[in-house]
């Protein structure tokens, strides 16, 4: 069975500061994928991670993946308060479905 | 282009009734999924479809049913509401070529009392 992990779950960071959210899963899947959500509100897709070694970048956002050390993180540069959201991490369980297991999401507050 | 739109988006039932959510996209999605999302859970997989006429279980399928006719429909019903269904439910489809990430709709909040 296939479980992902994130930590931490709730992270308060000040504006400026640089983070890293870490999504750990159990088994081999080279196929990752990085969601935000806002309160009340659906997920929006950040990236998608295809690859050991694939690191993709958009703004302040970086994530990357290691399916050797099944791991993935997502480093936030210089954070500013509208970064503030729920992060997850979804791993796909096998090829060809796109099953979707997904972390117990990340919080953040990037406070001013 | 609407993506991915899900039906009603709130709803309140009583417990044992039954009710479809509907979830359609336009954008010729192969493949289209149901989630719930519970509160510290993350979401988790209740059906989901790799194309017309072939559907199959995620995690929590039970309680639940769904049909894929066409591609662009794949709603989800709840046979017999039950308070353990309370959550928020949402539709995601996306492209069977590697490379895409899913599309989630705005999702359906449901209360069961």
């Amino acid at each position: 069975e296939l479980k992902v992990e994130q930590n931490p779950l709730f992270l308060s960071m000040q504006e400026g500061k640089n983070y890293t959210i870490y999504c750990n899963y159990s088994t081999t899947s080279d196929r990752l994928y990085w969601y935000r959500q806002d309160p009340g509100k659906s997920l929006e897709s950040l990236f998608v991670l295809l690859s050991n070694g694939a690191v993709k970048q958009e703004g302040r956002l970086m994530a990357s993946l290691d399916t050797k050390a099944r791991l993935s993180t997502l480093h936030i540069t210089a954070a500013v308060h509208d970064l503030s959201a729920t992060y997850f991490c979804a791993v796909d369980m096998r090829q060809g479905a796109q099953k979707l297991v997904f972390g117990q999401g990340t919080r953040l507050t990037i406070n001013p | 282009n609407a993506g991915v739109t899900q039906t009603p988006k709130f709803q309140v039932l009583k417990t044992g009734q039954s009710m479809t959510l509907q979830c359609a996209q336009d954008m010729n999605h192969e493949y289209m999924s149901w989630y719930r999302q519970d509160p510290g859970m993350g979401l988790r997989l209740i059906h989901y479809s790799v194309g017309a006429g072939i559907t199959d279980q995620g995690e929590v399928p039970n309680g639940y049913n769904v049909s894929r006719s066409t591609t662009e429909d794949f709603p989800l019903r709840l046979l017999s509401a039950a308070p353990s269904q309370t959550s928020v439910y949402f539709c995601a489809s996306s492209y069977s070529r590697q490379g895409y990430g899913y599309t989630f709709g705005s999702g359906t909040r449901l209360t069961v009392v």
